[in-house]
């Protein structure tokens, strides 16, 4: 089962940020946040990932909390081709193998 | 680069027939995994190949299989058709084992009748 917690749906106005949050109070200190998403019929996409501290990249920022049970994903300034299915996922980084653990994701529509 | 290919994009098959669908990661990455997507179940993992060996599994029946060749290419197979694997098949390719970033392939779409 995945071990996070994300709304179901969010609604953003195009232009402003969208941040999406998500529950992982399971999460144990060696295990790494993810997120994903995956616009309609493509495969995912990588965005970004963490583990203590905040990160951004050129697509977004990730906060995580510093009690990490809890992070959100921030999209600065969220276009229509951001609309998506946003998926967080919490993994080990080891040498144990790729797999992903996908929730159910929010799905963030982008509003003109 | 070119990104992780998948052949074929969309496959009608039948119950009970047999399908093998054929995934080319990236130039250079040696991991490659596979994930079946439902309406009901979302994203759930199938296995993951490294240097030719099946490294992990997920909760799937025996029909489903797969193998990985030496220039890192894989196929996956499913065996006696049921009209529950109709699905979208996802394979995503990672440099190696830690898998931090795993690159997804378009998909195939199989529809099962």
């Amino acid at each position: 089962d995945a071990k996070t917690t994300q709304p179901t749906s969010m609604d953003c106005a195009e232009g402003r940020a969208a941040n999406l949050p998500c529950n992982h109070s399971t999460i144990s200190g060696n295990e790494y946040v993810y997120w994903y998403r995956q616009i309609h019929s493509q495969g995912p996409q990588y965005i970004i990932h963490g583990l203590k501290n905040n990160e951004t990249n050129e697509m977004a920022s990730l906060i995580i909390t510093e009690d990490r049970k809890s992070s959100t994903l921030i999209l600065p300034h969220a276009t229509l081709r951001d609309t998506a299915v946003y998926y967080c996922i919490v993994r080990v980084g080891n040498n144990q193998g790729g797999k992903l653990i996908f929730g159910q994701g929010t799905e963030l529509s982008v509003k003109p | 680069k070119a990104g992780v290919t998948q052949t074929p994009r969309y496959l009608i098959k039948t119950r009970g027939q047999q399908v093998t669908l054929s995934c080319s990661p990236i130039s250079g990455h040696r991991s490659v995994s596979w994930y079946q997507q439902t309406p009901g179940q979302g994203l759930q993992f199938l296995f993951e190949y490294f240097s030719e060996t099946q490294r992990n599994k997920g909760n799937f029946p025996g029909r489903f299989s797969g193998r990985q060749f030496s220039n890192s290419r894989s196929e996956m197979n499913v065996s006696t058709l049921e009209l529950g694997d109709s699905a979208l098949y996802l394979c995503a390719s990672s440099l190696n084992l830690e898998g931090f970033l795993q690159y997804f392939g378009p998909g195939t779409r199989l529809t099962v009748t």
